[in-house]
């Protein structure tokens, strides 16, 4: 069956342009995670979802990161007037139900701001 | 400040040997403790889990000790495999969150 799947799998792009990158969970998956993580770390919670509706924002950076899930399944992380700081590989996580650490990642999202 | 440590960047153990990756953690309310692999290009992968209640789980050739007095986990790996060279991550799970290390890189010498 298919993982969980991200596009793009890389994205350069200027400095204070906006960026939107997408998750694909694995089909029937209640929960969606977003992770961000920087070269030589882990991952780095940013936010979660259970089914549409959002559970947790505090990892976000600030406001100009945001997510959404309308139909609770495909997700949408956007970052707007992107930094460079914000540069890092951003994945996504699905789990078949809430509140589980059982989370099954995507490839990743590499995003380059130059 | 770092709760799940990971102090070692990178081990390299003979094929056939004991791989030991170690772990540390700073908070006692942690649920379970978890580690992932992950191999290059792809995302991380579930391999063992620990509930903060128990001090050891086997699986196959993976064991992990947890002693919650030192705040301390370990993964073995007996008997290490070429295929076991990876990237291996330590991750603390409470209410819903991934607390993860920084990762140790497993080179497998044949």
């Amino acid at each position: 069956g298919a993982g969980v799947s991200q596009s793009p799998r890389y994205k350069v792009t200027k400095r204070g342009q906006d960026v939107a990158l997408r998750c694909d969970p694995i089909s029937g998956h209640v929960s969606l995670y977003w992770y961000r993580q920087a070269l030589g770390q882990g991952p780095e919670f940013l936010t979660y979802f259970n089914y549409e509706a959002q559970q947790d924002k505090s990892g976000l950076p600030n406001d100009r990161f945001s997510a959404e899930r309308p139909e609770g399944s495909i997700s949408t992380l956007t970052i707007q007037r992107t930094e460079q700081r914000d540069s890092a590989m951003y994945r996504c996580a699905s789990s078949p139900r809430p509140d589980t650490y059982e989370q099954y990642f995507g490839p990743g999202t590499r995003l380059t701001v130059t | 400040d770092q709760q799940v440590k990971q102090n070692s960047p990178s081990l390299s153990v003979q094929e056939g040997r004991i791989s030991i990756l170690n772990c540390d953690y700073t908070n006692s309310m942690f649920d379970y403790f978890l580690w992932y692999k992950k191999y290059p290009a792809e995302g991380p992968t579930f391999l063992i889990s620990i509930s903060s209640i128990k001090d050891k789980n086997e699986d196959g050739r993976f064991t992990v000790f947890l002693n919650k007095s030192a705040k301390h986990l370990s993964l073995h790996i007996v008997p290490s495999q070429p295929g076991d060279s990876a990237v291996y991550f330590c991750a603390s799970y409470s209410n819903y969150q991934l607390i993860w290390g920084a990762g140790t890189k497993l080179i497998i010498k044949p």
